[in-house]
């Protein structure tokens, strides 16, 4: 079984672009949440999705956005970028129906905003 | 605030010691997971727990709700050990996730 799948791996924008990651997750999963891991505030929780709907969202402003597809592949947008979204987005995918299901986490996309 | 607390914050072992993480935290909880970072690597979830114990090869993992605390143990450590531990929880209340600092494990053989 193929494990969660982050695209791209690496990436360099300036300040005031745009930005969209993609996830993949495991076959089957259809839950997918977002993090932010930075040096200086540690992992972050963005938002997560399930069969397509919002299900929750952490304190981060609305230049952060994601969606969710039919398939459970899952993207999320940054808007008008700034030099402290530098961070590595990961993203897990879960079994779990409800709020219970152990996580799987891709490898992360880089993301560097000069 | 932080909601999830570890201690301690770096740890450094000698090959077959018995290590002991502490996790404590401050909201109701539905699931608590403990993840495994290597430098440079992606996250690996060790386990995930909302009540009593669990155990996989050399790691332990106890979870005590009443006391809002969890550890997670490392029986006969071994350098391939070396990694950062984040103890993560997920509440009860708006399935909001929170995590702790993380604690950077080094195992000198």
């Amino acid at each position: 079984k193929a494990g969660v799948t982050q695209t791209p791996r690496y990436l360099i924008k300036t300040r005031g672009q745009q930005v969209t990651l993609s996830c993949s997750p495991i076959s089957g999963h259809r839950s997918v949440s977002w993090y932010q891991q930075t040096p200086g505030q540690g992992l972050q929780f963005l938002f997560e999705y399930f069969s397509e709907t919002q299900r929750n969202k952490g304190n981060f402003p609305g230049r952060f956005s994601g969606r969710q597809f039919s398939n459970s592949r899952s993207e999320m947008n940054v808007s008008t970028l700034e030099l402290g979204d530098s961070a590595l987005y990961l993203c897990a995918s879960s079994s779990g129906q409800g709020s219970i299901g152990e996580l799987f986490f891709g490898e992360g996309s880089r993301l560097t905003v000069l | 605030k932080n909601e999830v607390e570890q201690s301690p914050q770096n740890l450094t072992a000698q090959e077959g010691e018995f290590i002991t993480i502490n996790c404590s935290y401050s909201v109701g909880i539905s699931a608590l997971h403990w993840l495994q970072q290597h430098p440079g690597g992606g996250i690996v979830s060790l386990f995930m727990l909302s009540s009593g114990k669990k155990k996989h090869g050399r790691l332990i993992a106890t979870i005590n709700i009443q006391e809002k605390h969890s550890s997670l143990h490392i029986t006969a450590s071994h350098p391939r050990d070396s990694a950062v531990y984040i103890c993560a929880v997920r509440s009860n209340t708006g399935n909001q996730f929170y995590f702790g600092t993380g604690t950077s494990l080094t195992v000198i053989p």
